[in-house]
């Protein structure tokens, strides 16, 4: 089954303590994007990748950090979290930049205490 | 300031109604254009997306329309369900800075 996975689905963590969200798809995309939904600022992208060891950032990057070592894997990196970013975050992929059909993970929901 | 609107924020209607769900962006140099939908605390579900080039694509009882010289995308969906409940969001790849652009959605409440 087409899917894009990530982990962990949630997450309460306190403000400093460094955590990894890790996404997995298994559609062979070069397409690999992060973002982050809050109440009333709707869908925001925090990095993306247009392929194997070539990142980007969208417009919320501050506090985060991405690497795209694999084609299948987008690790979401909080190296000293906050609670501002607490937040329900979404992996998503595509065949490419702009083409195709974006699939979206489960979310993962993250609270910093 | 690329963007895209959707109107209205929010919809009640009876069960079995036809309805018009609208998206508006500002810049008509799009890739395509991907209707979602998203239930409570899950994530996204595409539901169609329209290449740049097409007029309109369909999948049972939903049908979206692309007019890029006016900006605008409508999602229709025919005999309303109380499972159609749920926020519906399009999005557009925009050509000019290869940015996918988010509408803030619109939130569906399909009354049985």
């Amino acid at each position: 089954e087409a899917q894009v996975t990530q982990n962990p689905r949630y997450l309460i963590t306190v403000t400093g303590k460094k955590l990894t969200v890790t996404c997995s798809q298994n559609m062979n995309h070069e397409y690999m994007s992060w973002y982050r939904q809050d109440p009333g600022l709707g869908l925001r992208q925090i990095y993306y990748s247009m392929n194997v060891e070539v990142t980007d950032k969208g417009d919320v990057p501050e506090g985060y950090k991405v690497s795209r070592k694999e084609k299948r894997n987008f690790p979401l990196i909080l190296e000293s979290p906050s609670p501002n970013q607490t937040s329900l975050y979404f992996c998503a992929s595509s065949p490419g930049l702009g083409t195709g059909e974006l699939f979206f993970g489960e979310g993962s929901r993250l609270t910093v205490l | 300031k690329q963007e895209v609107t959707q109107i209205p924020a929010a919809l009640s209607v009876p069960e079995g109604e036809n309805l018009v769900l609208n998206c508006s962006f500002t810049d008509s140099a799009i890739y395509n254009l991907q209707w979602f939908r998203q239930d409570p605390g899950k994530g996204l579900t595409s539901l169609l997306l329209i290449q740049s080039s097409q007029r309109e694509q369909t999948s049972g009882r939903l049908n979206a329309s692309l007019d890029k010289s006016s900006g605008r995308s409508t999602l229709y969906i025919a005999a309303s369900q109380p499972g159609d409940s749920a926020t519906y969001l399009c999005a557009a790849w925009m050509d000019s800075s290869y940015k996918l652009i988010f509408g803030s959605g619109t939130r569906l409440l399909v009354r049985p």
